[in-house]
């Protein structure tokens, strides 16, 4: 089975300082991740997936997130956060085989303080 | 490019209540999925159609919920009789069948709030 925990519920940062998002994985095959953005009363959005080439993976809006195999975590990070980053955020791995279905994991609440 | 279209919005109903939700995906996609995301939680897939065929329901409710996708285009969930703990959010997603392995990204709608009072 595959599946991603989210170790932290919430995070706040102030504006300006650094992002981390924390999330390992679970798979018994080289995995498909991805992060995704929810902001209050809008769509999930994608910022950024790993699909097995390069493990540094950038995304939009500066975040990015390094997949680690002999961590089995894939963070996000951005080097400075903005006000307009305070969402929920999703790490997710794609099941293996044609379905391509996703397993969210339970969310990452991120504030950003003035 | 238009996106992932849901209606309504909000839908507040009584418990054992019916309601409905409709989903039109981007042109073109032909996989369909229905999620429902509770408070706090990530979204659950409930279904997923190919064109108008189920690929997996296995976590559908079949006792209440139901799901069609008729014309491979848009679709409709139902849930008759409701229950409070359907109170949720609903997802619409759809993908394309085209790209490399792992690029089946998946385009999410606003969603719907469904509460059950």
């Amino acid at each position: 089975a595959q599946s991603v925990t989210q170790l932290d519920s919430h995070v706040s940062v102030s504006e300006g300082t650094p992002v981390l998002l924390r999330c390992n994985y679970s798979s018994s095959y080289s995995p498909s991740l991805f992060w995704y953005v929810q902001h209050p009363n809008k769509g999930l959005q994608l910022l950024l997936k790993y699909t097995s080439a390069a493990t540094l993976v950038k995304g939009i809006n500066g975040f990015e997130a390094e997949f680690k195999k002999s961590e089995t975590s894939f963070h996000l990070t951005k080097p400075s956060a903005h006000m307009s980053d305070a969402a929920e955020y999703f790490c997710v791995v794609r099941l293996a085989g044609s379905a391509r279905q996703l397993t969210f994991g339970s969310g990452t609440q991120l504030t950003v303080l003035p | 490019e238009a996106g992932v279209a849901q209606s309504p919005r909000y839908k507040i109903i009584e418990k054992r209540q019916s309601v409905a939700f409709w989903c039109n995906p981007i042109s073109g996609h032909a996989t369909l999925y229905w999620y429902q995301q509770i408070l706090g939680q990530g979204p659950k897939l409930l279904i997923q159609f190919q064109n108008n065929g189920v690929v997996d329901d296995s976590q559908l409710p079949k006792d209440r919920f139901s799901a069609e996708r008729l014309k491979g285009v848009d679709s409709t969930l139902k849930i008759q009789p409701a229950k409070l703990e359907d109170s949720a959010v609903y997802l619409c997603a759809s993908s394309s069948n085209s790209g490399t392995r792992g690029s089946y990204e998946q385009y999410f709608g606003p969603g719907t709030r469904l509460t059950v009072t």
